[in-house]
């Protein structure tokens, strides 16, 4: 079937403007996640949604991102008044519901943002 | 809190050598161990995973046996092969709900 899938690919902006990344994860998974990928460095938790409860944005940098989810499709990440330093690929994963201490994730190709 | 160390890279081995990459972590409880890879222009992907101590994760000629007396998951292949170059991350799950910790990453060049 269909993984992950994220657009777009790639989104070239201006600093201070805001920009809107979408993922849409494998029908079924409940469980979705952003991740930060800086050039050359390991990724970076931003936030995660588990169906109906709360998300999780403990690791979103700024009030300046947020992100949505409905039920337990699309999501978008949006980044206002963007900066050079949110320059980075944006990775999205989504997981089956998390049953015990498994908790493979799969991973949709990211979205490289570049702010100039 | 959780954590992850990988040995910092890159790693530049000859085709057909072998391949240590080490991974420790430090965690409350017993949490599942990944190693998570990333082809040059393609996403990351499930390599191998244990959930236990003592399990070993096997994939593509790669192994990792997860051993809980010195915290460890360390990845290994006997031979490896130019197509084997890629970014790896260890990470770890499960001992406080959902979260995924990652290490930095180790990038791999293999030569032909």
């Amino acid at each position: 079937g269909a993984g992950v899938s994220q657009s777009p690919s790639n989104k070239v902006t201006e600093k201070g403007k805001d920009v809107e990344l979408r993922c849409d994860p494998i029908s079924g998974h409940t469980a979705l996640y952003w991740y930060r990928q800086r050039l050359g460095q390991g990724l970076e938790f931003l936030i995660y949604f588990q169906g109906n409860s709360a998300p999780d944005k403990s690791g979103l940098p700024s009030d300046r991102f947020s992100a949505e989810r409905t039920g337990e499709s699309v999501s978008t990440l949006t980044i206002q008044r963007t900066q050079q330093e949110d320059s980075a690929v944006y990775l999205c994963a989504s997981s089956p519901e998390w049953r015990g201490t498994l908790n493979e994730q799969f991973f949709g190709p990211g979205t490289r943002l570049t702010v100039l | 809190g959780d954590s992850v160390t990988q040995m910092e890279g890159p790693v530049t081995l000859s085709e057909e050598a072998f391949l240590t990459i080490n991974c420790t972590y430090t965690a409350t409880g017993y949490p599942s161990l990944f190693w998570y890879v990333q082809y040059p222009g393609e996403g990351l992907q499930l390599l191998l995973k244990a959930t236990k101590a003592d399990d070993k994760g096997s994939n593509k000629g790669f192994e990792a046996t997860y051993r809980k007396e010195t915290t460890s998951f360390h990845l290994e292949k006997g031979s490896v092969q130019v197509s084997d170059s890629a970014v790896y991350f260890c990470a770890l799950s499960g001992t406080g709900g959902f979260k995924t910790i990652f290490g930095a990453g180790t990038r791999l060049f293999v030569k032909a």
